[in-house]
């Protein structure tokens, strides 16, 4: 079936000690998404990509950087991760850029940072 | 800019029961779409159902469906013959005018045996 697959499903890092998510993708979308999802809050926008077209949005923190080398992967880095950066990823994706597109979300990767 | 908002955090349905879960948003454009996303325990998020705000006939997906009303700018979900698969987090969102979804908080569904 085709989906949208996210590794680790689990993360666990130092606080300041670089970490990377990965996510893929087997539906030839063309859009991607990063969402930040906390404890009993709504899923919050990080980063979209339309194809290799990057964009962040704008209170994003400078911390977050990502990646998308083909259209199948896209990368989270989080670079020196605090305490506060400790949530749920979520990987998304659209066919395309309009409002009424459906958006397929991988399982997440839940990050711990000690 | 949109925003939306689920004010029940927390409901709980009795197996083969009817519950309604509430959402409100407020928004200035005038095309745009309503969403139900769940979100089951440990599992990925899946759309649920979908609105167009321009189509007043109330979208329905088996026992999911929803009562839409445009002036009051309300989006309440109702699951029929709740099941215990049913249990997750739901989101209601809203995209309008551009990529981005607007999501509520979650409203989280128990379903009691």
């Amino acid at each position: 079936d085709a989906m949208v697959i996210q590794n680790p499903r689990y993360q666990v890092t130092q606080f300041g000690k670089p970490v990377t998510l990965s996510c893929s993708q087997t539906l030839n979308h063309n859009v991607m998404y990063w969402y930040q999802q906390k404890s009993s809050q709504a899923p919050k926008l990080l980063f979209h990509y339309y194809d290799k077209d990057f964009n962040n949005e704008a209170d994003t923190p400078d911390n977050f950087q990502s990646r998308r080398p083909n259209t199948s992967f896209c990368f989270l880095d989080i670079r020196s991760p605090g305490l506060g950066d400790a949530a749920m990823y979520l990987c998304a994706t659209s066919r395309v850029y309009v409002p009424s597109d459906t958006q397929y979300f991988g399982p997440g990767t839940r990050l711990t940072v000690l | 800019a949109q925003t939306v908002t689920q004010s029940q955090p927390e409901m709980s349905v009795q197996e083969a029961e009817t519950v309604t879960l509430s959402c409100t948003y407020d928004t200035s454009e005038s095309d745009y779409y309503l969403f139900w996303y769940k979100q089951p325990p440990s599992r990925q998020m899946i759309l649920v159902i979908r609105q167009e705000a321009y189509k007043q006939q109330n979208a329905t997906e088996n026992r999911f469906s929803v009562n839409f009303q445009k002036a009051a700018k309300s989006f309440s979900l109702k699951i029929s013959d709740s099941q215990l698969g049913d249990a997750a987090m739901y989101f209601c969102a809203t995209g309008a005018g551009s990529y981005q979804l607007t999501f509520g908080k979650g409203t989280k569904l128990s379903v009691i045996p």
